[in-house]
């Protein structure tokens, strides 16, 4: 089964840091554009980070400069270094996989398709 | 950046009824939009993509259309698994795959 399985949340103090994992099953995470998304208690979705197949990587400005996405061909997981956190980093983290469709005049609809449970992150003194 | 907006934010309904949900770009967008539905304490699920397309698996029940800068998500008969969040999200400016701030459908 293609699944997703976060690790590594936790309580941490403001300004520290936490490195969340994603372990892949049945598919290569090497291969695929693979995403950071993130949501707030009671709030919507944001996206957070994404790394390409080839290895570019792009943050969301609430991020950059703080965060890095990397991952490890060897062991199928994809990472999210997170350091200098805040409160506002307080989420449920998800690991996620990004597809996408191509039509007959080669367009590419790029979508999320493949999901983890989540992994929660709390910042607090 | 783009910015998406749904309408409305939440919306009472009954088993039965036919649902819509509308999405709206701040830019055109062309047909880069995506619905999701989120249970409570669940992961979010891909409905639909590229504005009209039905993921598989997902009951046809579900429909999506619009291009441009509006859109919609229709639910035909709702049914009681249906109640839940949805989200839109534009994959028109990648890497930035901006979430609609959510719909969340509740029984009547």
């Amino acid at each position: 089964e293609v699944q997703l399985v976060e690790t590594g949340g936790g309580l941490i103090q403001p300004g520290g840091s936490l490195r969340l994992s994603c372990a892949a099953s049945e598919f290569t995470v090497s291969s695929n554009y693979m995403s950071w998304v993130r949501q707030a208690p009671g709030k919507g979705l944001e996206w957070v980070s994404i790394i390409y197949s080839g290895g570019s990587t792009y943050y969301a400005d609430s991020v950059k400069g703080r965060f890095t996405i990397s991952r490890d061909n060897s062991k199928n997981t994809l990472y999210l270094q997170m350091n200098s956190l805040r409160a506002e980093d307080t989420a449920v983290y998800y690991c996620v996989r990004v597809d996408y469709s191509s039509s007959a005049d080669y367009y590419y609809y790029y979508y999320m398709d493949v999901w983890g449970k989540g992994t929660t992150v709390t910042v607090s003194s | 950046d783009i910015q998406m907006t749904q309408s409305p934010s939440s919306l009472s309904a009954s088993v039965g009824d036919r649902v819509t949900i509308t999405c709206r770009a701040s830019q055109s967008i062309n047909s880069y939009l995506n619905w999701y539905q989120q249970k409570p304490g669940k992961a979010p699920k891909l409905l639909i993509y590229a504005a009209s397309s039905l993921q598989s698996g997902v009951p046809s029940r579900f429909s999506g259309s619009g291009s441009g800068t509006d859109f919609t998500l229709t639910i035909s008969s709702l049914q009681p698994e249906d109640f839940a969040t949805y989200y839109c999200q534009q994959s028109y400016s990648t890497p930035m795959y901006t979430f609609g701030q959510g719909t969340k459908l509740e029984i009547k």
